[in-house]
């Protein structure tokens, strides 16, 4: 089956615009989280969500925003970008069940790399 | 406080050695995952183990093998006979139950491995 798929894979900003990156989740799969990697603070969680809503936030300034679509796919947002926001972002989707499986394997992407100018 | 730390931030061994990739997290839950993760150099991370806290036996995949303590909470990987496809950057992770933490990793800062010919 088709895995994550994230897009664009690569774009590049100039600061004080906004970003908008896509994430479609494995078929059945309901949650979707979204992480920032960068080379000085690592892999950082930023949100997820579940049937449309936001379940867990990061600790992340409110310019960064998601959202999530009746068919799981989720789209983030990030506005007036800064240098610092040089990243790549990772999508990761899971069913979203945690009864009595436990934690779920998440399951990522292969990101989308955005280069702030 | 969630933590996972990666002492080893790179590491460089010849084809066909054994290497260790240390991992010693810090949790106040009872009840938690640790995960490893692949990143080739693409970008996607690559799931390869879950273990949840109760289980402390250690497991081998073929030449993949983790040692789980939890007296000094550590998940070590080892990778038997190294082989050049191994060279990556290696992560592991730590997930809490609950609200605070759906679809939440807590991830080391990584170890990148070199495996030469």
């Amino acid at each position: 089956k088709a895995g994550v798929t994230q897009t664009p894979r690569y774009l590049i900003k100039t600061r004080g615009q906004q970003v908008t990156l896509s994430c479609s989740p494995i078929s059945g799969h309901r949650s979707v989280s979204w992480y920032q990697q960068t080379p000085g603070q690592g892999l950082q969680f930023l949100f997820e969500y579940f049937s449309e809503t936001q379940r867990n936030k990061g600790n992340f300034p409110g310019r960064f925003s998601g959202r999530q679509f009746s068919n799981s796919r989720s789209e983030m947002n990030v506005s007036t970008l800064e240098l610092g926001d040089s990243a790549l972002y990772l999508c990761a989707t899971n069913s979203g069940g945690e009864g009595a499986s436990g934690a779920n394997v998440l399951t990522f992407g292969a990101g989308s790399r955005l280069t702030v100018l | 406080a969630q933590k996972v730390t990666q002492a080893q931030t790179e590491i460089s061994v010849v084809e066909k050695e054994d290497v260790t990739l240390d991992c010693v997290y810090e949790t106040r839950d009872t009840t938690y995952y640790l995960f490893w993760y692949k990143q080739p150099p693409s970008g996607e991370l690559v799931f390869l183990i879950r273990r949840n806290s109760f289980d402390e036996q250690n497991e081998i995949s073929g030449r993949y093998s983790w040692n789980f303590q939890k007296s000094t909470s550590s998940f070590n990987f080892t990778i038997t006979a190294s082989q050049v496809v191994d060279s990556a950057v290696y992560f592991c992770a730590l997930k809490g139950l609950g609200s605070s933490n759906t679809g939440k990793l807590i991830f080391g800062q990584g170890t990148t491995l070199q495996v030469k010919p």
